[in-house]
């Protein structure tokens, strides 16, 4: 069955470093999004991502988040400047893109950041 | 505003007993569905139930839906250790592909043999 692919599985940066993080959709899937989930927290929308665009995004997605499908398969998240309070497991999800309230979102197994 | 609030926080029950996990959320829906997260892992996605509909199956899992009180429940019936997990409704008000899912804090399902 396919599947949505994360990598790394844990990234440890230093405060102020820039990283990306990576994740392969299910292939046909055209919706893209990332979540994140801070320890013991709910989880929380950053982006989606469509036909090359941000279809929407939070509040949480501000300046230092950008996102990038770089290729034909990959689906980026960098954060350009990592604060302490970035220190979360982040999802990449996506979605075929079906209408009528259906359309299911597919998620990855998470990238653990811990922002020293 | 917050969305899809679980209750009870926490449940341990016996295997082979019953769980019902109930979710409650405050504005109008589009969707609502059921993900399952074991310790420190991805999340899986269980069920979809669109607002048009009451009650739907997966197996041993049966969802509800009832859109006037606002809520939806999760019947996991005759449990197994492997059930033991944290379980996530996620609410979609946008109605079209793409919109962000809204997560509540989740029920901790803990099922010993």
């Amino acid at each position: 069955e396919p599947e949505v692919t994360q990598t790394p599985s844990h990234q440890v940066t230093q405060m102020g470093q820039e990283v990306i993080l990576r994740c392969v959709p299910i292939s046909n899937h055209l919706y893209f999004y990332w979540y994140r989930q801070i320890l013991g927290q709910k989880v929380e929308f950053l982006v989606s991502f469509y036909n090359n665009e941000i279809s929407e995004k939070s509040e949480i997605f501000d300046d230092q988040f950008s996102v990038e499908r770089p290729d034909g398969s990959n689906f980026t998240l960098k954060i350009r400047s990592t604060k302490l309070e970035d220190s979360a497991m982040y999802f990449c999800a996506s979605s075929e893109g079906k209408a009528g309230g259906t359309d299911t979102q597919y998620f990855g197994p998470g990238t653990r950041l811990t922002v020293l | 505003s917050q969305q899809g609030e679980e209750d009870p926080q926490a449940l341990s029950i016996q295997e082979g007993e019953n769980a019902t996990m109930n979710c409650s959320y405050k504005t109008s829906i589009n969707n609502l569905q059921w993900y399952r997260q074991n310790s420190g892992r991805g999340l899986v996605h269980l069920i979809l139930i669109r607002s048009n509909e009451r009650e739907k199956h997966s197996g041993r899992l049966r969802v509800t839906l009832d859109t006037s009180k606002k809520s939806s429940s999760l019947l996991i019936t005759a449990s197994r250790a492997a059930d033991t997990a944290s379980y996530f409704c996620a609410t979609d008000a946008g109605g079209q592909a793409g919109t962000a899912l809204i997560f509540g804090k989740g029920t901790t399902l803990s099922v010993s043999s």
